[in-house]
């Protein structure tokens, strides 16, 4: 069974830093992985999508990166900001029909 | 586009009382699920469908049923509601070939 594990659960930083969010999945056999933000009280917006065969995407201040073999990607946000706040989760797509699994998220706090 | 919509927003019910919760797409995805988020558990596939008049079951489909008479919409019913489904419910909806998957805004449902 497909584990996702997000560590820490919570991160404050000061404005401005870069910082990398991880995340670690259990079976290499997959298909893409996901990355969402999620606003309180609010749902999910896709930030960016790495398929298997690819090992990173960019999207502005962010990059996320997959090794599969090892079962992890990142997350790299540049020169953080305080609308950066928010949960990010990690989501992996195992194939059969698109089921995601997902990790609990990482709280992101961008102090200014 | 509204892109994935989800009806209604809050909800309180009585054990023991039914409803549906609706969720509607116009982007003309065939694939489209349910998912439920519960604090420390993370999000939960309930059940999904490949296309209208095909669904099955997801990780957590206990107490839930779904039909998928069209492509836009995807309701998800509670029969006889109970405490345990306090949760926050997602509908998210992508299209065959295109891996990326989209969220709506949510339904906080509370059973008493």
């Amino acid at each position: 069974k497909q584990e996702v594990t997000q560590i820490p659960a919570a991160l404050s930083v000061p404005e401005g830093e870069n910082l990398v969010l991880n995340c670690s999945f259990t079976d290499s056999a997959i298909y893409n992985l996901q990355w969402f933000r999620q606003d309180p009280g609010k749902g999910l917006t896709s930030l960016l999508l790495i398929q298997s065969s690819q090992r990173e995407q960019t999207s502005g201040r962010l990059n996320a990166s997959l090794d599969k073999s090892s079962g992890r990607s990142t997350l790299y946000i540049a020169a953080s900001q305080p609308g950066d706040s928010a949960t990010y989760l990690c989501a992996v797509n195992t194939g059969a029909n698109s089921k995601l699994t997902f990790g609990k998220g990482i709280t992101l706090s961008v102090r200014p | 586009n509204a892109g994935v919509t989800q009806t209604p927003k809050f909800q309180v019910l009585k054990t023991g009382q039914s409803m549906t919760l609706q969720c509607a797409q116009d982007m003309n995805h065939e694939y489209m699920s349910w998912y439920r988020q519960d604090p420390g558990m993370g999000l939960r596939l309930i059940h999904y469908s490949v296309g209208a008049g095909i669904t099955d079951q997801g990780e957590v489909p206990n107490g839930y049923n779904v039909s998928r008479s069209t492509t836009e919409d995807f309701p998800l019913r509670l029969l006889s509601a109970a405490p345990s489904q306090t949760s926050v419910y997602f509908c998210a909806s992508r299209s065959t070939g295109v891996n990326e998957q989209f969220f709506g805004p949510g339904t906080r449902l509370t059973v008493l």
